[in-house]
C-alpha cells in the first residue's frame, strides 16, 4: 500500500506566490524526501529531511517534518513558471524501500 | 557522466510477448530499483537490488523478473506481457544500501501492451 499521500492533488498559483504541498505517511520513517517530475521526464531529487530534523532549507525550498503527526510540508517561495511540475514525497523506513505518494501537480501561471 | 540510462524509451508489445527493459548506471551505486508509474497511482516499487547478486521484491512484483549480475546493470524482464502492465517504468539507483539516500532516476520507458 502507498505510504505517502500528498495534498492537494493539484495546485494552481500565480508567478511570485508561494506554493505549499503537504504529505502524510503511515508508519515510522528514517527520512522523508521530496522529488520533482517535469512532464514526460524522470524524477529529480529536491531535498531529504531526516527523522530527527524538524526543518530544512534549500534555496527557495523549505521542508518541515512533524513525526508526531506523521506529516511533512514542502514550501516553494516566490514561485516561477519553471516550477510547474509534479511533486512527490517519498518515505524511507528501516528497510531498503523508498515509498512514494501519488503527487501534487503544481501549475505556476506567468 | 551519463547517470542512469534506460532503454528503450518507448515500446509496444502484444499480449503474451516477453521483453527486457534495460537499465544501466555509471555511478558505482550499490542500490538499484524499478518503479512503475500509473495515472493516479504514483510510483510503485516492483523490484530492487542492494548489490550484485542480491534482489528482492517490492510492492508489485508479479509478472516481472530481475537479476543483478553486475553493479552497473539491472534489467527488468516481462515474462508474458499483459495489458495491465501498460505503464511508464523508471529505474532508479542510489549510492548506498537502504532508503536513506536520494535516488537518481532514469528518463523512463513508456510501455504499451495491446
Amino acid at each position: 500500500s502507498q505510504q505517502g499521500e500528498e495534498d492537494p492533488q493539484a495546485l494552481s498559483i500565480q508567478e511570485g506566490e508561494n506554493a505549499t504541498m503537504n504529505c502524510s505517511y503511515k508508519t515510522s520513517i528514517n527520512n522523508l524526501q521530496w522529488y520533482r517530475q517535469n512532464s514526460g521526464r524522470g524524477l529529480v531529487h529536491l531535498i531529504l529531511i531526516r527523522s530527527n530534523e524538524r526543518e530544512k532549507h534549500s534555496g527557495r525550498l523549505r521542508v518541515t517534518l512533524d513525526t508526531s503527526k506523521k506529516s511533512s510540508s514542502l514550501l516553494i517561495t516566490a514561485s516561477r513558471a519553471a516550477d510547474t511540475a509534479s511533486y512527490f514525497c517519498a518515505s524511507g523506513g528501516s528497510n531498503y524501500k523508498l515509498t512514494f505518494g501519488k503527487g501534487t501537480l503544481l501549475t505556476v501561471n506567468p | 557522466n551519463a547517470g542512469v540510462t534506460q532503454t528503450p524509451k518507448f515500446q509496444v508489445l502484444k499480449t503474451g510477448q516477453s521483453m527486457t527493459l534495460q537499465c544501466a548506471q555509471d555511478m558505482n551505486h550499490e542500490y538499484m530499483s524499478w518503479y512503475r508509474q500509473d495515472p493516479g497511482m504514483g510510483l510503485r516499487l516492483i523490484h530492487y537490488s542492494v548489490g550484485a547478486g542480491i534482489t528482492d521484491q517490492g510492492e508489485v512484483p508479479n509478472g516481472y523478473n530481475v537479476s543483478r549480475s553486475t553493479t552497473e546493470d539491472f534489467p527488468l524482464r516481462l515474462l508474458s506481457a499483459a495489458p495491465s502492465q501498460t505503464s511508464v517504468y523508471f529505474c532508479a539507483s542510489s549510492y548506498s544500501k537502504g532508503s536513506n539516500e536520494k535516488l537518481f532516476f532514469g528518463s523512463g520507458t513508456q510501455l504499451s501492451v495491446l
